[in-house]
């Protein structure tokens, strides 16, 4: 199984909700990554958790809280968000090697399109 | 700030020609990735090249690598309209254990 799940795969919130998104691999991997990406950008790394811990947080603001309950399995809550924070959320994961999580490819979900009204 | 930048950023050819897309990035790499992202969706990695490889190939896909200039370039041969989409080049900087960062982006339009 070479694939990763997200859901939902459309999400629409008021600013005032909270609701939580979720992503799952059952490929061993034990590096799973957050990106958002707005329309005709690039993705922007927010988080990564290795072995089930964050190593990476790039400043992202606390109304999203990230979670990883088991090595397959990654959230992320959301609260309070902004319209600005509408865009595509993805998830991937890697391998680790030899405690390198960059220098392997990343398997991409299919993301989840976040509205916030 | 943009580790990556592929060149150019926009790219129409017609389908059974070949397509280059240049990627320039500033710091020492670990490895360049290639990944296309079809309209809306999901990233999917194309091929990975080693910072002691020069050159790969994968199907139709081949990748080259000079770290002498900082520079990668990604050739489809003989185009299809399915590889319309978006290719992103991605490095980890060396010393950077988990962080990839993707260039701006090429957004391929192939013409039946």
């Amino acid at each position: 199984d070479t694939e990763v799940t997200q859901t939902p795969k459309h999400l629409v919130m008021g600013m005032t909700n909270k609701k939580s998104l979720k992503c799952e691999q059952h490929m061993g991997h034990r590096a799973m990554y957050w990106y958002k990406q707005k329309a005709k950008k690039p993705p922007e790394l927010m988080f990564v958790y290795s072995y089930e811990k964050l190593s990476i947080n790039e400043s992202v603001p606390s109304r999203f809280s990230p979670e990883c309950p088991n090595s397959s399995l990654l959230n992320l809550h959301l609260h309070a968000l902004q319209p600005e924070d509408s865009a595509l959320y993805l998830c991937a994961s890697s391998q680790v090697d030899m405690g390198q999580v960059a220098n392997n490819e990343q398997f991409f979900g299919p993301g989840t399109r976040l509205t916030v009204l | 700030s943009q580790q990556g930048e592929e060149d150019p950023q926009a790219l129409s050819i017609q389908e059974g020609e070949n397509a280059t897309m240049n990627c320039s990035y500033k710091t020492s790499i670990n490895n360049l990735q290639w990944y296309r992202q079809n309209s809306g969706r999901g990233l999917v990695h194309l091929i990975l090249i080693r910072s002691n490889e020069r050159e790969k190939h994968s199907g139709r896909l081949r990748v080259t690598l000079d770290t002498s200039k900082k520079s990668s370039s990604l050739l489809i041969t003989a185009s299809r309209a399915a590889d319309t989409a978006s290719y992103f080049c991605a490095t980890p900087p060396s010393g950077a254990n988990s962080k990839l960062t993707f260039g701006k982006g090429i957004t391929l339009s192939v013409r039946p």
